[in-house]
């Protein structure tokens, strides 16, 4: 199975900070490659798709980047609406498996 | 709008069974592949089974390969999960999702919630 990776675990940061999440595979997953936000006693969210594309109504100041091992999610500018769990997730081999998740607090 | 509403979570014992449905609707429920998440309590994303738009082709999470069975019914626009054998580490909430066009899942239902305890 591949395995996934993100870093940092849980990170501190206040409105209007720019915030990166990494994910790391195991092993190349070319761009298949899926950004998950997920709120207190919500299902999660689907934010970005194909390592780099935006989901239909999710603001412009979330992107994402990367292929092959390495992906970033990136924040530009963070609000209070954003303070949540992020998940990654690979989609290009079965079983598909998802990072642990990054949580994201108020400093 | 799309909808999906997951039933049929509650309290089992060790080694029994128990089948989850979701119920779709708001789109073409067979031009969709389907899975199922589950997310134990305070932890991660753990995906745990999908299934095409035409059941001919099927996966499972090594978790619950040979416990789990997934199917589905277009007539009725319904996502099933059968799971036998239950063990502790099965309590979660599981999720129905929506397989979208880009390899993603782009829509969830709320969840219902699976409890495996003596």
């Amino acid at each position: 199975d591949i395995q996934m990776t993100q870093s940092p675990s849980s990170l501190s940061a206040s409105v209007g900070d720019r915030v990166t999440i990494t994910c790391r595979a195991s092993l190349s997953i070319r761009t298949y490659l899926n950004w998950y936000q997920q709120k207190p006693g919500k299902a999660p969210k689907l934010l970005i798709y194909a390592a780099s594309s935006l989901q239909s109504g999710v603001p412009s100041r979330f992107s994402g980047s990367g292929s092959g091992t390495e992906f970033t999610l990136t924040i530009s500018s963070l609000q209070r609406e954003d303070f949540a769990a992020y998940y990654c997730q690979q989609t290009y081999s079965a079983p598909w498996t998802f990072g642990q998740g990054t949580r994201v607090e108020i400093k | 709008e799309v909808q999906l509403v997951e039933s049929g979570g509650g309290l089992v014992q060790p080694g029994r069974s128990l089948r989850l449905s979701c119920a779709a609707s708001g789109f073409t429920f067979d031009d969709f592949a389907m899975h199922w998440v589950r997310q134990a309590p305070g932890k991660g994303l753990e995906w745990v089974s999908g299934i095409t738009w035409n059941s001919g082709n099927i996966g499972y999470a090594d978790s619950v390969k040979g416990r789990f069975t997934i199917s589905r019914d277009n007539a009725k626009n319904s996502l099933h999960l059968q799971m036998n054998s239950l063990r502790a580490e099965d309590t979660a909430l599981y999720y129905c999702a929506r397989g979208g066009i880009e390899s993603n899942l782009d829509y969830w239902g709320q969840g219902t919630l699976v409890t495996v305890s003596s």
